[in-house]
């Protein structure tokens, strides 16, 4: 199956920085990546996604962008707050059956956005 | 419009016992998916359900099984808990034709003492 990497495990900085997590995948036939925050004891959220037939796709203060030669993608949030403290996680679909519930998720990455 | 409720939200069980959990998914969701999330990890797979049977399943032993009802609930059931069973137990749901986001609910937390 699939193996997800992702990096850093924690990540501070300081309000108005930027941050960026990354992520690596082994399945090169994996096609579609999405991003996704969970706040302490909250469910986890989709924030962003991005399909393999583009680089990068934005949304306001949060982009994704994909280098599928290297095989990695990653998250880019700038002008950080302190509402973008939470734990962020990457993932990658199941290839086998392309099956859009089975997903491997990377350990995640604790970002903590210092006033 | 009701997103994925699960019940119970904690609970606490003794090794050997056996536990349920239920979800609820989204309205419109036909998919149900079942995740484990240990303390500082991120989820893994369980297990599937589409049309009240299992369709694919995760690396977790035979003592993990489910089921999925006419109205598109469905549960989770643990037997003979071990003390690696406690997590967080997430469910999924999706509408199978569609690729892409999982709509989570806010977990199950399981102890295991």
């Amino acid at each position: 199956g699939e193996n997800v990497e992702q990096h850093p495990s924690t990540l501070s900085v300081q309000e108005g920085d930027s941050a960026v997590i990354k992520c690596t995948y082994s399945d090169s036939a994996s096609n579609y990546f999405p991003w996704y925050k969970q706040e302490l004891g909250k469910r986890p959220q989709l924030i962003i996604d991005i399909r393999s037939n583009v680089g990068e796709k934005k949304d306001q203060r949060i982009a994704v962008t994909l280098n599928k030669t290297a095989k990695h993608f990653s998250l880019h949030i700038t002008e950080t707050q302190p509402e973008d403290s939470a734990v962020y996680f990457c993932a990658a679909p199941d290839t086998v059956r392309y099956n859009f519930n089975k997903f491997y998720f990377g350990s995640g990455t604790k970002l903590n956005v210092k006033p | 419009d009701a997103g994925v409720t699960q019940s119970p939200t904690h609970l606490i069980k003794t090794r050997g016992q056996q536990v349920t959990l239920r979800c609820s998914p989204k309205s419109g969701h036909d998919t149900v998916s079942w995740y484990q999330q240990a303390l500082g990890q991120g989820p893994q797979f369980i297990f599937q359900y589409y049309e009240e049977e299992e369709r694919q399943r995760g690396n977790f032993p035979d003592r993990f099984s489910g089921h999925q009802f006419p109205n598109y609930s469905s549960e989770l059931n643990v037997n003979a808990l071990l003390l690696g069973d406690s997590a967080l137990y997430l469910c999924a749901s999706t509408h199978l034709r569609d690729g892409g986001e999982l709509f989570f609910g806010e977990g199950s937390r399981l102890t295991v003492l």
